[in-house]
């Protein structure tokens, strides 16, 4: 079992719809948790991080964790095309130790 | 949040020639950089870990002596490619860990695109 998974997609959702993306991960003893958008060609870049059970609301950005379930998600709310990129989700598990999941694309179809 | 700048962004080389990417932390300290590999439509490859002052620690399968990593000071890692190849053309990111709002954090370098004609 790989330490973080997420589904790599495409995952397609219509403009102005709620993009849902998953992630789950192996160990429980991670703290805090790191979602990144990747555009085509650019390097990644930080959207939200979590770390307490519950929801955290960044503008359009809903970060969920569910450490009983191993499971963190980010909403997108009013989806729109330049949403279309890779979200990469990370684990923090103390010190210099970052997981990375391999990424799930989506596409926001005008 | 913390800002990590690569140099360069982009580089032609020939084939045989070596090729050094920075990468810096801007406005803090990294006592740890990572240094990935993505290949066009491909997910980030952890190459190797750099901490300062001492030797790199390389992922399994990435050739330490093709891949040169020097971590000298606390806010400069370089990457060499030797005898460079064109199989080696590739993005070149790094990272570095940071404090953000949570505690540590990791942040991206612009990345660095190599051409090896």
């Amino acid at each position: 079992q790989k330490e973080v998974e997420q589904n790599s997609g495409p995952l397609s959702v219509p403009e102005g719809a709620i993009a849902s993306l998953n992630c789950t991960y192996s160990d429980r003893g991670s703290q805090s948790f790191f979602w990144y958008r990747q555009y085509s060609g650019k390097s990644p870049e930080l959207i939200m991080f979590i770390y307490s059970n519950g929801d955290k609301e960044d503008g359009r950005f809903t970060a969920q964790l569910n450490k009983a379930s191993q499971y963190v998600s980010l909403l997108i709310r009013d989806s729109q095309p330049s949403d279309s990129a890779t979200y990469l989700c990370a684990n923090h598990r103390g010190g210099q130790n970052f997981v990375f999941g391999p990424g799930t694309r989506l596409s926001v179809l005008p | 949040g913390a800002v990590v700048s690569q140099h360069p962004s982009w580089v032609i080389c020939k084939s045989g020639t070596s090729v050094k990417i920075e990468c810096r932390s801007l406005d803090f300290q990294a006592t740890t950089m990572f240094w990935y590999r993505q290949f066009p439509k491909q997910s980030l490859m952890l190459m190797a870990t750099s901490n300062e002052g001492s030797k790199a620690t390389y992922e399994q399968g990435v050739e330490k002596d093709k891949f040169l990593i020097n971590h000298a000071s606390l806010t400069l890692s370089t990457l060499t490619v030797t005898s460079a190849h064109p199989e080696d053309s590739s993005f070149y990111i790094c990272s570095a860990i940071g404090r953000g709002l949570s505690g540590n954090t990791i942040y991206f370098g612009e990345g660095s695109w190599l051409t090896v004609v």
